[in-house]
């Protein structure tokens, strides 16, 4: 499988503040996703991205398909206490088939 | 709308006994995936199933069994299970054309003392 490098490992910021994270892959992606996890529970899933340069967002946070197609950056505006979680990025494994490689995560820390 | 379920949400067992965890979504994806969750090592893929009856391996498969004869039931069997294999486990779903787009259970947290 694809190796995936997600940076930083975490952050601690205040509450209002913006937020940025980012994956590299080793190889070139045609779909990037970013999932979001909350303490004791699974994974959620919050963006798609599917094309080059894409720009995507949802509510506060924006999404961005590397022009590379190697990396992917994901931005929190105006952070809030409910941001708390672990942020995974996550890519195709192989060329077919759905199986996802999964980076090692952000963990973000929002101080109110 | 139950989505997709696992039980048990916590389980302790021993060293050597024969544990399975359970998998059940109500959206009839064709795709199920099993995934561990280990600090430093993030989520890793045990085995995956692209249709009843269909599974095969994923990164990290040894000591564990799938099976899936039925599309909404995916469980997985630790048959002798080790320290090792004290984790959180995943399970995940995804409906074919649907991209790679997975939706994951809430995890089971199993310790094996």
């Amino acid at each position: 499988g694809q190796q995936l490098n997600q940076s930083p490992q975490s952050m601690f910021i205040q509450e209002g503040e913006d937020v940025s994270m980012n994956c590299t892959s080793s190889s070139i992606f045609n779909t990037w996703l970013w999932y979001k996890q909350d303490p004791g529970e699974g994974p959620v899933l919050l963006i798609a991205l599917y094309k080059a340069g894409e720009l995507t967002s949802n509510g506060r946070l924006t999404a961005q398909f590397g022009i590379t197609r190697k990396d992917s950056f994901l931005n929190i505006s105006a952070s809030i206490p409910s941001d708390v979680g672990i942020y995974f990025c996550a890519g195709p494994w192989e060329t077919s088939g759905s199986r996802l490689t999964f980076g090692e995560g952000t963990q973000l820390t929002v101080n109110p | 709308d139950a989505g997709i379920t696992q039980s048990p949400r916590y389980k302790i067992t021993e060293t050597g006994r024969q544990v399975t965890l359970m998998c059940h979504q109500t959206w009839s994806h064709s795709y199920m995936f099993w995934y561990r969750q280990d600090l430093g090592h993030g989520l890793r893929l045990i085995y995956y199933s692209a249709a009843a009856d269909i599974t095969d391996k994923g990164e990290v498969p040894d000591g564990y069994v799938v099976s899936r004869s039925k599309t909404e039931n995916f469980p997985l069997t630790l048959e002798s299970a080790t320290r090792s294999q004290t984790s959180v486990y995943f399970c995940a779903s995804t409906r074919r054309g649907a991209g790679y787009e997975q939706y994951f259970g809430p995890g089971t947290r199993l310790t094996v003392t």
